[in-house]
This record gives C-alpha cells, structure tokens and sequence, in this order.
C-alpha cells in the first residue's frame, strides 16, 4: 500500500539533544512538508522540500534541520537550539506544483516530548 | 502571503444536528481549497477540495463550495454523528509552488 510512514510514533528527549524524526513516503511524490502542531496554534510549516537536494524553510524554521538526498525520504532534526521542542510533529507529500489539485498525504506524527 | 482564517473553536452539537464550519481566505492567485479532519492521536485526511470558482467539493456527507467572491469555503453538514467528532482544517495551495496552507483548525465535538 501507497502512503507515508513516520518513525517513531513518540519520542522522548532530554534537554541538549539533538534528535531525528523519520519520515519515508513511497507515493513517488515529489514535495514533502515538515509541520508542527501545537494546541490552538494548528499547523505551522517547518520546512518543505519540492524536489531531491533542496529545500526551503518554513514559517518556523528556526532550530530545525532536514536533509532531501532521495526523493522517498525527508528526516527532520529538531536541534537543542530549539526552544520549546514538545510538540506533534507531521510529515506530508504532495505531487509537485505543476498540479493545482495537490491533495497532501500525511503521516501518524511523532509525539516529541522533551523530559 | 497566503493566509486562512477558519472561526473560533471549539464546537459542540448534538447528533443530527446541523453544521457550518466557516472558513475565509486570501491568495495571491487562483488556489485549490481543502478541508483534512484528524481524528484523535492521527494524522490528517483529505475530506474533500474543489480546484476552481463555483465548485463543490463534497464526501461523507459534507459540502464545501468555493466562492471567489467571498473568499471562502465554508464546511456544511445536515445532520452530524458522533463518529464525526475530529479537528477540521481548513487549507489552501497555490499553483505556483504546491505549498499548503492551513488555518487554525476546530474542534468539533458531536455528543449522543
């Protein structure tokens, strides 16, 4: 079955650390997208990823870090210069923008706690 | 920029009662519009889009109608269940660069 996978369903980090979140999709989609969700807040875009080796940061993007070397996967590091990490963190691919009826397939999120 | 604006949450109703989730937005260019809905502990789903002015987006009983006019792209249902108990989200994308845009999303609640 089509869709994407993220890895690991929670997590938990102590203060200082760095930590990775997985995110594998097997849609051959070419775009994939970092959100954090927060309680009221909704989706804040992290970062996003149109085609393999690049990416553009998002609205909230500070203290984060992602990497695109092929196109099925797009790891998200939240880095112990982000300040309030504890949060439900979503992975989502699109087909590129030259469709305007882009529907976006997400993941199950990570939980990330930092303890 | 783009930006979506969904009404103040949360919402509850009783079941078979009717439901309007008001969503407004604003776009440089011609955007698709989306509502997803998570359920508890899951990611988010497509409920139903519409790519063009005028159009209807419908599924499970829900509709969706884009209206230029208004900007807006307000969720309806005639009759909620308990099952339908979930956060919806607003969205839009643009045709430039596939970015998706969410508002705040809204919690509703359907008791029995």
């Amino acid at each position: 079955d089509g869709g994407i996978t993220q890895s690991p369903k929670y997590l938990f980090r102590k203060e200082g650390q760095n930590v990775t979140l997985s995110c594998e999709q097997n849609l051959n989609h070419d775009a994939m997208y970092w959100y954090r969700q927060d309680p009221g807040q909704g989706l804040r875009l992290i970062y996003y990823s149109q085609i393999v080796n690049d990416f553009q940061k998002g609205d909230i993007a500070e203290g984060y870090s992602v990497s695109r070397e092929k196109k099925e996967s797009f790891p998200l590091t939240v880095t112990s210069a982000q300040k309030n990490p504890t949060a439900f963190y979503l992975c989502a691919s699109t087909q590129s923008g030259a469709r305007m009826n882009t529907e976006a397939f997400f993941g199950q999120g990570t939980r990330l706690t930092v303890v | 920029g783009d930006s979506v604006t969904q009404m103040e949450g949360p919402v509850t109703l009783s079941e078979e009662a009717f439901l309007t989730i008001n969503c407004t937005y604003t776009a440089t260019g011609y955007p698709s519009l989306f509502w997803y809905v998570q359920y508890p502990g899951e990611g988010l789903q497509l409920l139903l889009k519409a790519t063009k002015a005028d159009d209807k987006g419908s599924n499970k009983g829900f509709e969706a109608t884009y209206r230029k006019e208004t900007t807006s792209f307000h969720l309806e249902k005639g009759s909620v269940q308990v099952s339908d108990s979930a956060v919806y989200f607003c969205a839009l994308s643009e045709l430039a660069n596939s970015k998706l845009t969410f508002g705040k999303g809204i919690t509703l609640s359907v008791r029995p």
